[in-house]
């Protein structure tokens, strides 16, 4: 496709329940990231990966979520025993090699969670 | 990471240019002044970016001040469309991308 695909669109969840959401970066990106917005707030950095280098996982809010890029392609972020803070839209961004500078990140359109 | 600091939020007229500042007196030499911004209930969409001189695209400006401690994005001709949140971020080499609040843009008719 020709940008980032992120799926669902939405996805509403029992509250303990697992959720996995989906993210198709731009094909030949190397850079991926994984942002949350919840309702009304700024976006709040998750992970990034950046082609075979280890992930940066610093904004993982707590060891529920766990994100993983298979064959540095298609990304699945996963949130265990969802709770009800855990609402928000989820949001998946792209970039090329050389990553940095002079790129510009893609944004997917996102993935709204809601945890009942 | 070097930080910006924007205000909350401005007004604008359709139809008239808008400033919007963005600070960064820590930028670094590497650094690259980034702006994207999130159009309501969308993701958030690159706008443009510069090193030290001055920027233009279809976009938008972006005038850099000659110490780098701060710099303004240009709308030259404001549209209801340009409604949004704008953010002015500094990258440096491959870190990762880090949003702070933004500058909320509101555009009278």
């Amino acid at each position: 496709g020709a940008g980032v695909s992120q799926s669902p669109s939405n996805k509403v969840t029992e509250k303990g329940k697992d959720v996995e959401l989906r993210c198709d970066p731009i094909s030949g990106h190397t850079a991926l990231y994984w942002y949350r917005q919840s309702l009304g707030q700024g976006l709040e950095f998750l992970i990034y990966f950046q082609g075979n280098s280890a992930p940066d996982k610093s904004g993982l809010p707590s060891d529920r979520f766990s994100a993983e890029r298979t064959g540095g392609s298609v990304s699945t972020l996963t949130i265990q025993r969802t709770q009800q803070e855990d609402s928000a839209v989820y949001l998946c961004a792209s970039s090329s090699q050389p990553v940095g500078m002079n790129t510009e990140a893609f944004f997917g359109q996102g993935t709204r969670l809601t945890v009942v | 990471d070097a930080k910006t600091t924007q205000p909350n939020s401005m007004e604008s007229n359709e139809e008239e240019p808008v400033h919007l500042p963005c600070n960064h007196s820590t930028i670094s030499g590497t650094d690259y002044i980034h702006w994207y911004r999130q159009l309501p209930s969308q993701g958030p969409e690159y706008v443009i970016h510069g090193l030290t001189s001055n920027v233009n695209n279809r976009m938008a400006s972006l005038a850099i001040a000659e110490d780098r401690k701060s710099s303004t994005l240009i709308l030259h001709r404001a549209t209801l469309r340009d409604a949004a949140v704008y953010y002015c971020i500094l990258r440096r080499g491959a870190q990762k991308l880090v949003f702070g609040q933004g500058t909320r843009l509101t555009i009278n008719p």
